[in-house]
């Protein structure tokens, strides 16, 4: 059975600290996982999707990275905002891949 | 491309009674998926629509149920609302291969007194 667990639960950085996510997930024939962004009382915005076959993916300021063998993805936050204060979520399939398990996020806090 | 819409966005409900909530995929968009996210326990998978058919379903109980319209539209249906269900309730749609990127609407947030 696939879990997803995210650590910290929280974080509070000053602005422009660089900052690692980290998500882990026990089935590592995990085909993808996905990272999201989600602020107070609003939808999950997709920030980037691994596939198994990559190790990393970068979308400005976001790399992320996944680690089948080790069954750990991280989120790096370069020179971080107080406009990156949201939760963050990771997600992977489940074993039959038929639906996407959530870990519980981390909220961060970044402050000016 | 527009997103994912859901409606409405905000409901208040009595225990006992039922309600519909609606999602609209991205156009092109088949796989239609429900999820309920509460602060304890976070986002758990509802079920899964696609080309009109439910391919499969989470572990909830049989008062939750769905439909997909064959422009991909659906609908999820709670009944006999228990104060439990308050919770805000996610569609996302994708492609038709599971393994595409999940796209999020904004959510329904279900309020049950």
């Amino acid at each position: 059975k696939q879990e997803v667990t995210q650590i910290p639960a929280a974080l509070s950085v000053p602005e422009g600290e660089n900052l690692v996510l980290n998500c882990s997930f026990t089935d590592s024939a995990i085909y993808n996982l996905q990272w999201f962004r989600q602020d107070p009382g609003k939808g999950l915005t997709s920030l980037l999707l691994i596939q198994s076959s990559q190790r990393e993916q970068t979308s400005g300021r976001l790399n992320a990275s996944l680690d089948k063998s080790s069954g750990r993805s991280t989120l790096y936050i370069a020179a971080s905002q107080p406009g990156d204060s949201a939760t963050y979520l990771c997600a992977g399939p489940n074993q039959a891949g038929t639906a996407l398990i959530f870990g519980k996020g981390t909220t961060l806090s970044v402050s000016s | 491309k527009a997103g994912v819409t859901q409606t409405p966005r905000y409901l208040i409900k009595t225990r006992g009674q039922q309600v519909t909530l609606s999602c609209s995929p991205i156009s092109g968009h088949r796989s239609v998926s429900w999820y309920q996210q509460t602060p304890g326990q976070g986002l758990q998978f509802l079920f899964e629509y696609f080309s009109e058919t439910q391919r499969n379903k989470g572990n909830f109980p049989g008062r939750f149920s769905g439909r997909q319209f064959s422009n991909s539209r659906s609908e999820m249906n709670v009944s006999t609302l228990e104060l439990g269900d308050s919770a805000l309730y996610l569609c996302a749609s994708t492609g038709e291969q599971y393994s595409y990127e999940q796209y999020f609407g904004p959510g329904t947030r279900l309020t049950v007194t």
